[in-house]
């Protein structure tokens, strides 16, 4: 079974510094990795994914993440936020290939932009 | 596109109500997922279709819980005998392949 631990709750920073999410996985077979963004009310937002390749993937949204295998993690980042960015993130992981097609989800980080 | 859709947005229940909720995928997604998230917490997988075929079922989705996608394109999910832990949002997603998933606005319930 797969796991992920988001280690922040909430994160507060001041609008136009840079962020990180940070976000780790379990697995004991090859994943693939996401992140989303849930504003109030409404549902899921796809970020942007880690299928294969490039271990930097950039996201809608001025996001981007990069994959660590050897340490398992996923943290997504972005250089200057807005307060347009406060919203709830979510770091997800799936069995890759033909695997089972459910999204295993951590618990989410807040983020919250100060002007 | 015009997104994933689910009916009724809010719904309040009773303990002990049956209650049933829809969601209308992104037209030829042949798959369908359902999720339930609680507050604070992450969605949780509960279901996934392919075409009208139920291919994975969470341990979540107690004897309660069922889910249908008849004619492989809209699905219902249909909790029995409501409890106040059902309490939660239930979100859907359709996808037209499994690391593509686009989910819709969700239905909120608060049973009573």
């Amino acid at each position: 079974a797969q796991s992920v631990t988001q280690l922040d709750s909430q994160v507060p920073v001041f609008e136009e510094a840079p962020v990180e999410l940070r976000c780790n996985y379990s697995s004991s077979v090859s994943v693939y990795l996401f992140w989303y963004v849930q504003y109030p009310n409404q549902g899921l937002q796809l970020l942007l994914k880690y299928l294969s390749g490039s271990t930097l993937v950039k996201g809608i949204n001025g996001f981007e993440a990069e994959f660590n295998k050897s340490q398992t993690s996923f943290h997504l980042r972005k250089p200057s936020v807005h307060i347009s960015d406060t919203a709830e993130y979510f770091c997800a992981v799936m069995v890759g290939g033909g695997g089972a097609d459910g999204l295993t989800f951590g618990k989410g980080t807040h983020l919250i932009i100060q002007p | 596109d015009t997104g994933v859709s689910q009916d009724p947005r809010h719904k309040i229940t009773k303990r002990g109500q049956n209650v049933t909720f829809r969601c209308d995928p992104i037209s030829e997604h042949n798959r369908l997922y359902w999720y339930r998230q609680t507050l604070g917490q992450g969605p949780e997988f509960l279901t996934y279709f392919q075409n009208e075929a139920q291919l994975e079922k969470s341990r979540l989705l107690s004897d309660r819980f069922s889910a249908e996608r008849p004619k492989g394109s809209f699905s219902t999910l249909e909790i029995q005998r409501t409890e106040q832990g059902d309490s939660a949002m239930y979100l859907c997603a359709s996808s037209p392949r499994k690391e593509t998933q686009y989910f819709g606005p969700g239905t909120r319930l608060l049973v009573l």
